[in-house]
This record gives structure tokens, C-alpha cells and sequence, in this order.
């Protein structure tokens, strides 16, 4: 079945620290990648998107993420975080077929610490 | 400025009481969707549109009705609400199927 997993529910990380968040998909073929992040009481933004190409890309805010197929990830990370990034981040993947659904991982929630 | 909004954010309502959620994008996208968002469910779609007089069913249909008579429009309908529809619903939409999607700020939904 397609499916994403973001392992962890919650991290909390001290402002000025790196950060990753995981994600894991299941599907047979590469997909279309999508971060979205939720601030408090917001609705979702796109951070980053990969479709093709480089591996790496880069995403507003300072966020980038790495597609490796080997491991079905798509990592996001950041090198410094800072407090406005606490927030809820969202991995999606989008299938290549004629159905092309959003599937949806179940969140990370990240606070930071000052 | 490019964007989707939904009416209303908030609302309060009780069982059994019709209600509809708007929703309108400016971006002329032909993709629209609606999602709602329950704590520890993740985001989960209600139903979405591919273009006028196109819908069809998400995850969860049941329980709602949706309509596209207009490129710009999709409303959520709740013909009868029950308390298990309390939630947050987000309105999206996007150029195609695959594309990033764009969100509203989201309705809180409340039924009593």
C-alpha cells in the first residue's frame, strides 16, 4: 500500500541547532515529493518539492531536503533553526499515475526551545 | 494576491443543522480539495474536483456533499452534522493533480 511515515511525532530542538525530519514512503515507482509546514492556527504552506533532477533541493525559509531512492526518504533539514520554525511539518507524496493523490504523512510536530 | 479563502473560520453548530463552508481560490486553478484534520489522523480528503462539474470521493465522503458550478468555487455541504464531524476542514487547490496545492486558512468546526 502507499504510505508515508514520519517517525517522530514530536522533537524539540535548542534554537540555533540543526534539524532533520524524517520521512519514508512506500511506493513502487519515484514519486512527486512535497514538505508542507502548519504554523499554530495556519493552514499549510509548501516548504519544498522535488518532481525530478537534483536530489537535493532547496525550500523557502532555509529548509532543503534530500531524495534518496535507495532508502525511500526524503529528509528535510535544517542548519539553524529558530524559534518561528516550531511548528507542524507534513511529508506528502503525490504517485506518478493517472490518479495523482496526495498521500499524506501523519506530522512532526517541532518545538524549540530558546 | 494569490489565495485560497474559506467562510466561515470559526463555527458552532448543533446536530442535525444544515451547514456550508465556502470556498474560493483566485488563482484559476482547475484542481480543488477538501481535507480535515483530527489529531493524530493527519490530514485525511473529503472529497476533491478536477474541474467544473468534476467531483469525486476522498478518504472520508460521508456525511458530505460537495459542488463545483464555477471554476473559482467549491463549497462543502453538511446536510445533517453530527459531533463526529467536529474538525478542522482545509480547502486547497492546485494547478493538476501532482501539483503543489495551495490551502485556505481553515474552518473550525464545532457540532454540538
Amino acid at each position: 500500500a502507499q504510505s508515508v511515515t514520519q517517525p517522530d511525532i514530536h522533537i524539540t530542538v535548542s534554537e540555533g541547532a540543526s534539524l532533520e525530519l524524517r520521512c519514508n514512503y512506500s511506493y513502487g515507482a519515484t514519486p512527486y515529493l512535497f514538505w508542507y509546514v502548519q504554523s499554530p492556527g495556519q493552514g499549510l504552506q509548501l516548504l519544498l518539492k522535488y518532481f525530478s533532477g537534483d536530489t537535493l533541493v532547496q525550500g523557502i525559509k532555509g529548509f532543503e531536503a534530500e531524495f534518496k531512492r535507495s532508502q525511500s526518504s526524503f529528509n528535510l533539514r535544517k542548519p539553524s533553526v529558530h524559534w518561528s520554525d516550531a511548528a507542524e511539518y507534513f511529508c506528502a507524496f503525490s504517485n506518478a499515475g493517472n490518479n495523482r493523490k496526495l498521500i499524506w504523512g501523519l506530522g512532526t510536530s517541532l518545538g524549540v526551545n530558546p | 494576491e494569490a489565495q485560497v479563502t474559506q467562510n466561515p473560520r470559526y463555527l458552532i453548530t448543533v446536530t442535525g443543522k444544515k451547514l456550508t463552508v465556502t470556498c474560493s481560490q483566485n488563482m484559476n486553478h482547475e484542481y480543488m480539495s477538501w481535507y480535515r484534520q483530527d489529531p493524530g489522523l493527519g490530514l485525511r480528503q473529503i472529497y476533491y474536483s478536477m474541474n467544473v462539474e468534476v467531483t469525486d470521493k476522498g478518504d472520508v465522503p460521508e456525511g458530505y456533499k460537495v459542488s463545483r458550478k464555477e471554476k473559482r468555487n467549491f463549497p462543502l455541504i453538511l446536510e445533517s452534522p453530527s459531533p463526529n464531524q467536529t474538525s478542522l476542514y482545509f480547502c486547497a487547490s492546485s494547478l493538476g493533480l501532482g501539483h503543489e496545492q495551495f490551502f485556505g486558512p481553515g474552518t473550525r468546526l464545532t457540532v454540538l
